[in-house]
């Protein structure tokens, strides 16, 4: 099955300040690659997401990259808030799946 | 967007009782559920895999008799958490994705349902 790594599991920075977090997937069939900020006590929520098609995609301050050769993708987030503090989750989906696996997740937190 | 709701949002039982958790779709029809598992401080770990009308598709490692799933209607899901023990104690969250929109691998998360056994 798919096996997807995150790093770091604990980000500080400074506000302001750029925050990038790695995931690396195992199954070059994954096509879908959601992220999820998840603050303490609530739900998942997606911030943004990329299918293997694309190699970039941005929203705002947030931004993800893929590569599909070496099967990693990134999460940007640049100048933080403090409302940017959360847990981040990747996760990848394999096609005609539809079930993602899940990283770790970073405990991103910012401070002012 | 999607909503998914979920009820109750936190219960504390004793010991040997049972639980039900609701998971529903408000504004679309889902034929498809996923639950998850949420220790502190972890990752969404996924029990099962709900399906309207037919059973459960369960996880490795996941005791079917213990986490009962049924999946009655296209807009409501339920976990039932049977003879509940402390260890039992976590987040559950549900998800679902809907299938009226182009990008069905969305998925939309419920908020989750913390349970605490005495």
């Amino acid at each position: 099955g798919e096996n997807v790594e995150q790093h770091p599991s604990t980000l500080s920075v400074q506000e302001g300040d750029s925050a990038v977090i790695k995931c690396t997937y195992s199954d070059s069939a994954s096509n879908y690659f959601p992220w999820y900020k998840q603050e303490l006590g609530k739900r998942p929520q997606l911030i943004i997401d990329i299918r293997s098609n694309v190699g970039e995609k941005k929203d705002q301050r947030i931004a993800v990259t893929l590569n599909k050769t070496a099967k990693h993708f990134s999460l940007h987030i640049t100048e933080t808030q403090p409302e940017d503090s959360a847990v981040y989750f990747c996760a990848a989906s394999m096609g005609g799946s539809y079930i993602p696996t899940f990283g770790r997740g970073t405990s991103l937190i910012v401070h002012p | 967007g999607a909503v998914v709701s979920q009820h109750p949002s936190w219960v504390i039982c004793k010991s040997g009782t049972s639980v039900k958790i609701e998971c529903r779709s408000l504004d679309f029809q889902a034929t498809t559920m996923f639950w998850y598992r949420q220790f502190p401080k972890q990752s969404l770990m996924l029990m099962a895999t709900s399906n309207e009308g037919s059973k459960a598709t369960y996880e490795q490692g996941v005791e079917k008799d213990k986490f009962l799933i049924n999946h009655a209607s296209l807009t409501l899901s339920t976990l039932t958490v049977t003879s509940a023990h402390p260890e039992d104690s976590s987040f559950y969250i549900c998800s679902a994705r809907d299938p009226g929109v182009l990008r069905t691998d969305t998925q939309y998360f419920g908020p989750g349902t913390r349970l605490t056994v005495l």
